[in-house]
């Protein structure tokens, strides 16, 4: 089982709708979460960080569900430019610092 | 803001020869980490360095070695390339202060083919 999972998609969606994203994890002794974008060819660049139970930023809110071991990122008023993959990121503390374990990406294509 | 640079967006190197990627970030940053990037396999740690001099390995380390001799630069080498090290190799940066919220900043990326 891979130690973060997301669901590859893609999703398509119309402009304007809101589109929600979930990731689970398997280590328990994660301590912080990020949801990175990554447009194609381009290098992960940050979104959003999570600590807590969740963080909103405009259209874009994280949810972090401990118990259940899940991270959710909900998109609102879905915009051309949202097209991109969305990179879920457990960041897990080890003996030499932390360690970022990524998923392997969900694609969002939103359309006209 | 972050800036953190890589030698080489494409390279195109043959079977056995000796490869050196080169990654700076100008934050001053203690971390630093290369990863490569395949399709459907996600990023996967190769080596990282939290300090000059130090290194320890990632998940993926077999057939790559690093150097980091300054706080700056950290440096991938693959002693021999062999074509299944064909990839995209990410360098990122982060600062030691920031503790569990260590936010990563990425490099443009190298795609290395292998012949």
């Amino acid at each position: 089982r891979k130690e973060v999972e997301q669901d590859p998609g893609p999703f398509n969606v119309p402009e304007g709708a809101t589109v929600a994203f979930n990731c689970t994890y398997s280590n328990s002794a994660s301590q912080s979460f990020f949801w990175y974008r990554q447009d194609c060819r381009k290098e992960p660049k940050l979104l959003m960080s999570v600590y807590s139970s969740g963080n909103e930023d405009g259209r874009f809110t994280a949810q972090l569900n401990r118990a259940s071991q899940y991270i959710s990122l909900l998109i609102r008023d879905s915009k051309l430019s949202d097209s991109a993959t969305y990179l879920c990121v457990a960041n897990i503390l080890t003996g030499g610092g932390n360690k970022l374990t990524f998923g392997t990406g969900t694609q969002l294509k939103v359309e006209l | 803001d972050v800036k953190v640079t890589q030698s080489s967006r494409y390279l195109v190197k043959r079977t056995g020869e000796k490869v050196f990627l080169e990654c700076v970030q100008d934050m001053d940053h203690e971390n630093m980490f290369w990863y490569r990037q395949d399709p459907g396999l996600g990023l996967r740690l190769i080596y990282f360095s939290y300090d000059v001099k130090m290194k320890e390995k990632g998940d993926i380390p077999e057939g790559y070695s690093v150097s980091r001799e300054k706080k700056e630069r950290f440096s991938l080498i693959l002693e021999s390339a062999s074509t299944n090290q064909t990839s995209m190799y990410l360098c990122a940066s982060s600062s030691f202060d920031a503790g569990y919220k260590d936010t990563q900043y990425f490099g443009p990326g190298t795609r290395l083919t292998v012949l």
